[in-house]
């Protein structure tokens, strides 16, 4: 089945740095999908994308839909504390199909140093 | 405007036995998906429901099931529970499927 490999799997960074993440697959997706979760939350949606090759940003946060519809990335920049969390990518709707279905990443454990 | 509402948030059952989970999707969406997340295997899908039919399962064997109603709610069931069925299972709702899924605080069941 399809598989998103997602790294790198944790960061420890300084308060102010910039942070980067990303996710590639071994097929395409029409939709890319970024969530951030709490302990003991739900994933939260950060940035959708929903064409190839688009940026799109959400405040600190940048991310863009890769040109090969196989990968996404995920910035953020001058990180704050409250940034700590999972970070998750997720690809949806494999083109030629009817499977809504979000497939998950591993997730990137994001930890900040204040 | 309410979010996604799991209850209960958390749950302990004894093996064997049977659970039912419940989620209120957020007003106006009528896809809902519901997902399994465990630290080792991570976020998996288990079926999404799109006006009341079940549209996509995921694989997980005959014991999940699950149903949406008129009004869009959606409840799952698991049957003879077992030790692995522990984890956390959340709910999403989105207008009609092409949008980003909000996801609920979850439900936390414990078989023991």
């Amino acid at each position: 089945g399809q598989q998103l490999n997602q790294s790198p799997q944790s960061m420890f960074i300084q308060e102010g740095e910039d942070v980067s993440m990303n996710c590639t697959s071994s097929s395409i997706f029409n939709t890319w999908l970024w969530y951030k979760q709490d302990p003991g939350e739900g994933p939260v949606l950060l940035i959708a994308l929903y064409k190839a090759g688009e940026l799109t940003s959400n405040g600190r946060l940048t991310a863009q839909f890769g040109i090969t519809r196989k990968d996404s990335f995920l910035n953020i920049s001058a990180s704050i504390p409250s940034d700590v969390g999972i970070y998750f990518c997720a690809g949806q709707r494999p083109p030629g199909g009817s499977n809504y279905k979000l497939t998950f990443g591993k997730g990137t454990l994001l930890t900040v140093n204040p | 405007k309410a979010g996604v509402t799991q209850t209960p948030r958390y749950l302990i059952k004894t093996r064997g036995q049977q659970v039912t989970l419940s989620c209120s999707p957020i007003s106006g969406h009528r896809s809902v998906s519901w997902y399994q997340q465990t630290p080792g295997q991570g976020l998996q899908f288990l079926f999404e429901y799109f006006s009341e039919t079940q549209r996509n399962k995921g694989n997980f064997p005959g014991r999940f099931s699950g149903r949406q109603f008129s009004n869009s709610r959606s409840e799952m069931n698991v049957s003879t529970l077992e030790l692995g069925d522990s984890a956390l299972y959340l709910c999403a709702s989105s207008p009609d499927r092409n949008y980003g899924y909000t996801f609920g605080s979850g439900t936390r069941l414990t078989v023991v």
